[in-house]
């Protein structure tokens, strides 16, 4: 059964940075093109950023461009989001998903982590 | 950047009834990197279609999609209570990944 766990969600100040973890199991995870998507109070989905599963290609919405870094750990079956500057806008859910490859849509979601950006 | 309109932005049916939801890009991509979600509220999204017209697995065939170019259809033939819910296009054909907005099928 394919399973995505995310963690590291919480209360940030604006400014202020949070390490946002993904715990992939069910799949091969190394050959997975894995995703963050988020969806704001109030708003649709956004797309966040995407790494292809050797970690060779990787694409960032402008949106975060600059103060968003995805990474993986294949070894560990891993995907993180490094965010920093974080501001008020990035307030949202967090999913974290995979596609087959880095032409394929999302066929599996984590059920999400909490960020919130409020001083 | 291809930009996903969709409409109507909430879809007031009754269970029964059919759903046709719409999904306009601002350019024209292969049909083959468009795809339908469903998501319900605390729920994480759930992929419906791929390729346009492709379902995913264990997606009853009420659900179709279609289109091409710049315009793709999402139909629901009979609403079934489990199906109000938010539904969104997105291509990923190229980055960045965009959603549309979203489409609300609300009961009536």
């Amino acid at each position: 059964e394919v399973q995505l766990v995310e963690s590291g969600g919480g209360l940030v100040k604006p400014g202020g940075s949070l390490r946002l973890s993904c715990a992939a199991s069910g799949f091969t995870f190394s050959t997975s093109t894995m995703n963050w998507v988020r969806r704001a109070p109030g708003k649709g989905l956004e797309w966040v950023s995407s790494i292809t599963g050797g970690g060779s290609y990787i694409y960032y919405a402008d949106s975060v461009k600059g103060r968003f870094t995805i990474s993986r750990d294949n070894a560990k079956n891993s995907l993180y989001l490094q965010m920093s500057s974080l501001t008020a806008e990035d307030t949202a859910v967090y999913y974290c998903a995979r596609s087959d490859s880095s032409s394929s849509p999302c066929d599996y979601w984590g059920q999400g982590t909490l960020v919130t950006v409020s001083s | 950047e291809i930009v996903l309109t969709q409409s109507p932005g909430t879809l007031s049916l009754s269970p029964g009834e059919r759903a046709t939801l719409s999904c306009r890009a601002s350019q024209t991509f292969s049909s083959s990197y468009l795809a339908w979600y469903q998501q319900k509220p605390g729920q994480a999204p759930r992929l419906l279609i791929y390729g346009a017209s492709s379902r995913a697995t264990g997606i009853p065939d009420r659900f179709s999609g279609s289109g091409s170019g710049t315009d793709f259809t999402l139909t629901i033939s009979r609403l079934e209570p489990e199906d109000f819910a938010v539904y969104y296009c997105q291509q990923y054909g190229s980055s960045p990944r965009t959603f549309g907005q979203g489409t609300k099928v609300e009961i009536k």
